[in-house]
């Protein structure tokens, strides 16, 4: 998958608890983009970001989540009060630019809400 | 609203035969179209991908297809193989602000020895 590197892989919490899952970009990437997959469903966007900003967050739930892709370092994905509900794979993607057809996926982190 | 629709849930095939996997879209406004293939506990592996500027795009054993008029797109498997077998994701995206890839829900794909 050129070279996402998702952490953790699987990560486990207690409802009410905050989920933090963190995404490098493929090197020179500066494109980075959220996708949940709840079970049994296909790959919902929720958030489009570039380096320090946020360029569309449509899909990104009103409440407890928020996403950020810093100056330095990698993008991250926080969930605060995790429900059950919030189980799911959570895939991160990049792309050197926006538009075309160079975008590629991580591995997922899987959070399990107990 | 389901902008990327996948109708068929899956799809079974013999190793050898060709596998014709359907994509519809409802949004005239996208400008690349995608498809992924993914392994359970896996993240999506990009395959293939064509521009709406194009009709057929090819890559070895894997072409796709897009009638712009029709609004659907086809991903075409020759000679279908085992380890072809997976889930199949259908994506479109727009440009600039509009660069996210929206997804179909996708298509399950067994190839029988």
């Amino acid at each position: 998958n050129a070279g996402v590197m998702q952490n953790p892989r699987h990560l486990v919490r207690r409802r009410g608890q905050e989920a933090r899952l963190r995404c490098s970009p493929v090197k020179g990437h500066s494109h980075v983009y959220w996708y949940r997959q709840l079970p049994e469903e296909g790959l919902k966007f929720m958030v489009y970001l570039q380096k320090e900003n946020i360029i569309d967050e449509s899909g990104m739930p009103k409440e407890r989540f928020s996403a950020e892709f810093p100056k330095e370092g990698p993008s991250i994905l926080r969930i605060q009060q995790v429900v059950r509900g919030d189980s799911a794979a959570y895939f991160c993607a990049s792309s050197p630019r926006e538009g075309g057809n160079t975008i590629y996926f991580g591995e997922g982190s899987w959070l399990t809400v107990v | 609203d389901q902008q990327v629709k996948q109708n068929s849930p899956s799809l079974s095939v013999q190793e050898g035969r060709i596998s014709i996997l359907n994509c519809d879209y409802t949004n005239s406004m996208f400008d690349y179209f995608l498809w992924y293939k993914k392994y359970p506990a896996e993240g999506p592996t990009f395959l293939i991908s064509i521009s709406s500027i194009k009709d057929k795009n090819e890559d070895g054993r894997f072409t796709v297809f897009l009638n712009k008029s029709a609004k659907h797109l086809s991903l075409h498997i020759v000679p279908s193989q085992p380890g072809d077998s997976a889930v199949y994701f259908c994506a479109a995206r727009g440009t600039g602000a509009n660069s996210k890839l929206t997804f179909g829900k996708g298509i399950t794909l067994s190839v029988r020895p």
